[in-house]
């Protein structure tokens, strides 16, 4: 079973509207979930980061997490064409390396004009 | 410091030969990983080091890879006679100290084209 599960999309959302991004881990245990965004040939910008259950906001984004469920989710709002990209979530697991990360095949999002 | 330097950002390389990368973390940061992606997948985790000490190394690095951090600064990431398989986006990421749940931040990677 893959520690890091994302539903890979591609998700086509609408300017304006609301995208919703899911991933399911593993680990009962992990500690500190991300996600991360990345352009197309660019390198993975840290967007959000969420260690407790429950909702974080942060602009137009709010990731939330259920331990409980094993799942973590990013919602974007008002979305614009230049959220377009691919979004990688990412879990430091119980036990690993501090710091490692281990990730998602990503989802990728398109938002049209 | 405006972030995790790498350097080169593109490398092309003839199967068998040797190529050396470089990473510059954020200056405070004392923990930095190497990391490896292909093409539809998420990155991959190759080594980590806390200050100058290689603490892990992922069974996906292969003797052919080696990784230095002296002094713990900048680290390099050699891979000897390269292979096809080997093309891929290699990314470094530095953290800084914490107790848990430490932020990585990723250079803009450099990408290894072998032929």
């Amino acid at each position: 079973q893959k520690e890091v599960e994302q539903n890979s999309g591609p998700l086509s959302v609408p300017e304006g509207a609301i995208a919703s991004l899911n991933c399911t881990y593993s680990d009962r245990g992990s500690q500190s979930f991300f996600w991360y965004r990345q352009y197309s040939g660019k390198s993975p910008e840290l967007i959000m980061s969420i260690y407790s259950n429950g909702d974080k906001e942060d602009g137009r984004f709010t990731a939330q997490l259920n331990k409980a469920s094993q799942y973590v989710s990013l919602l974007i709002r008002d979305s614009q064409p230049s959220d377009s990209a691919t979004y990688l979530c990412a879990v430091n697991m119980r036990g690993s390396t501090l710091g490692r990360l281990y990730f998602g095949r990503g989802t990728q999002l398109t938002v049209w004009p | 410091d405006t972030g995790v330097s790498q350097n080169p950002r593109h490398k092309i390389t003839k199967r068998g030969q040797n190529v050396t990368f470089r990473c510059d973390p954020i200056s405070e940061h004392n923990r930095l990983y190497w990391y490896r992606q292909t093409l539809g997948q998420g990155p991959e985790f190759l080594t980590y080091f806390q200050n100058e000490a290689q603490l892990e190394k992922s069974r996906l690095l292969s003797d052919r890879f080696s990784a230095e951090r002296p002094k713990g600064s900048f680290s390099t990431l050699e891979i000897q006679r390269t292979e096809q398989g080997d093309s891929a986006m290699y990314l470094c990421a530095s953290s800084d100290k914490g107790q848990w749940g430490t932020e990585a931040f990723f250079g803009q990677g450099t990408r290894l084209t072998v032929v």
